[in-house]
């Protein structure tokens, strides 16, 4: 494998379902994102750990629940999600954002998610 | 206010010509990073192209180019010789360095290729 990779691809739930994102990255970096991306909406941050540690959460509803494990591997964890959470999830990884160069980030295909 | 603006909804261009796609910015950070990805219909995000606001010449990646005017806050991107896999969304985006770990996104462009 290489890049980044997430799976599932697609993926359709129930509001009261209880369900995992996952996010794996093969190029050694440090910094791993999850972003939402909404039908005619800009690409939304949603969390960002660097070296394993969240550092960014953008006021995001608990019904989300991200997990680093270790550098390589971002999980995001859904439970009572609502039919507006339907979107494409695109996780992302970069070089650490604080080693000072332009550190773009290397996108996975994302998670098309159905919420019913 | 928005940070970063692309009024392109949609654009065509003829196979073989080029074609500019628009993005303004809103920042007070001197400091600050400009991107270009591409989103094809399999929804992958695919990093183009990067300009530093301390850059003093124009960023340039194969037939991409980014038209860098900061007194404008303006950075289009500009891709020459169009191709029939260049259809896709072109999202611009912005990272300022004082709040490093975020990367503003445009709504996008939508570039339609004729053949």
């Amino acid at each position: 494998e290489t890049g980044v990779t997430q799976t599932p691809r697609h993926l359709v739930m129930g509001m009261t379902n209880k369900k995992s994102l996952k996010c794996e990255q093969h190029l050694g970096h440090n910094a791993m994102y999850w972003y939402k991306q909404s039908a005619k909406k800009p690409l939304e941050l949603m969390f960002v750990y660097n070296f394993k540690e969240q550092t960014e959460n953008n006021s995001v509803p608990s019904r989300f629940s991200p997990e680093c494990p270790n550098s390589s591997h971002l999980f995001l964890h859904l439970h009572t999600l609502q039919p507006e959470d339907s979107a494409l999830y695109l996780c992302a990884s970069s070089q650490s954002p604080t080693s000072g160069d332009h550190n773009e980030q290397f996108f996975g295909p994302g998670t098309r998610l159905t919420v019913l | 206010a928005q940070k970063i603006t692309q009024t392109q909804p949609g654009m065509f261009v003829q196979e073989k010509e080029a074609v500019t796609l628009d993005c303004t910015y809103d920042t007070s950070d001197p400091s600050y990073g400009l991107f270009w990805y591409k989103q094809p219909s399999s929804g992958e995000m695919i990093f183009l192209i990067y300009q530093g606001s301390y850059d003093q010449q124009n960023a340039t990646e194969g037939r991409y180019s980014l038209n860098f005017q900061k007194a404008r806050k303006s950075a289009n991107l500009v891709i020459s010789a169009s191709q029939l896999g260049d259809s896709a969304m072109y999202f611009c985006a912005m990272r300022e360095m004082d709040s490093s770990y975020k990367l503003i996104f445009g709504s996008g462009t939508r570039l339609l290729v004729r053949p």
